[in-house]
């Protein structure tokens, strides 16, 4: 049984640029969470897609979106990068139903 | 609502004491509570949760929380600190929001074991 894996671990990119960070959920998980975590907090919650369709969002600009996929991996697209965007970037995926959530080891993104 | 507040962003205990970290929380409705610990340049690893069960919860690597409705707190507590116990500590809320489990985690309390 594989884990939540993330890719890449680090980028950088450049302030009005545009990121992808992908997601493989744990084996049988059909619920993938995204989470921004800044330096020095907690993570904040930026959406949750389950069997493909988001179903919960935080507090985040329309330039955040996601997607997921068949195979339940999801992706993070944030469009217009900002410098405030640095961040540890979060998947966590789950099983509909059960409340335990496994996270990924995170994409660091720095935006100069 | 929820919310969960953190006391202290920073601890230090010296090597075999008592590890005490501290959570209060609110929710509008029963909720789930979790305690995550994060090394540097990983992820959250989940060291336990409350799931209205017991109130005195057992997790892994010698933590265990107490759930006190009354307080409205899920203190995290360790008996003997260990150095491999360095690292940052979460406290979690989960509660039923339209649809989904709503996840809040509180800021974060970085614990420094002292040889």
């Amino acid at each position: 049984e594989t884990g939540v894996t993330q890719s890449p671990t680090h980028l950088i990119k450049t302030r009005g640029q545009q990121v992808t960070l992908r997601c493989s959920s744990q084996s049988g998980h059909n619920t993938v969470s995204w989470y921004q975590q800044a330096l020095g907090q907690g993570p904040q919650f930026i959406f949750q897609y389950y069997r493909e369709e988001e179903n919960g969002r935080g507090n985040f600009p329309p330039r955040f979106s996601g997607l997921q996929f068949p195979n339940y991996s999801s992706e993070l697209n944030v469009n217009a990068l900002e410098l405030d965007d640095s961040a540890l970037y979060l998947c966590a995926s789950s099983l509909s139903g059960q409340i335990e959530a496994f996270f990924g080891q995170g994409t660091r993104l720095t935006v100069v | 609502a929820q919310s969960v507040t953190q006391l202290g962003s920073h601890v230090s205990v010296s090597e075999g004491a008592l590890v005490l970290l501290r959570c209060n929380y609110s929710s509008s409705v029963p909720p789930y509570l979790f305690w995550y610990v994060q090394y540097p340049n990983q992820g959250l690893q989940l060291l336990l949760k409350y799931t209205s069960a017991a109130t005195l919860v057992k997790g892994i690597n010698g933590f265990e929380a107490e759930f006190k409705k009354s307080e409205t707190s899920f203190h995290l507590t360790k008996p003997s600190a260990h150095m491999s116990d360095a690292a940052e500590y979460f406290c979690a809320v989960s509660a039923p929001a339209g649809g989904y489990q709503k996840v809040t985690f509180g800021t974060g309390t970085k614990l420094q074991v002292i040889p």
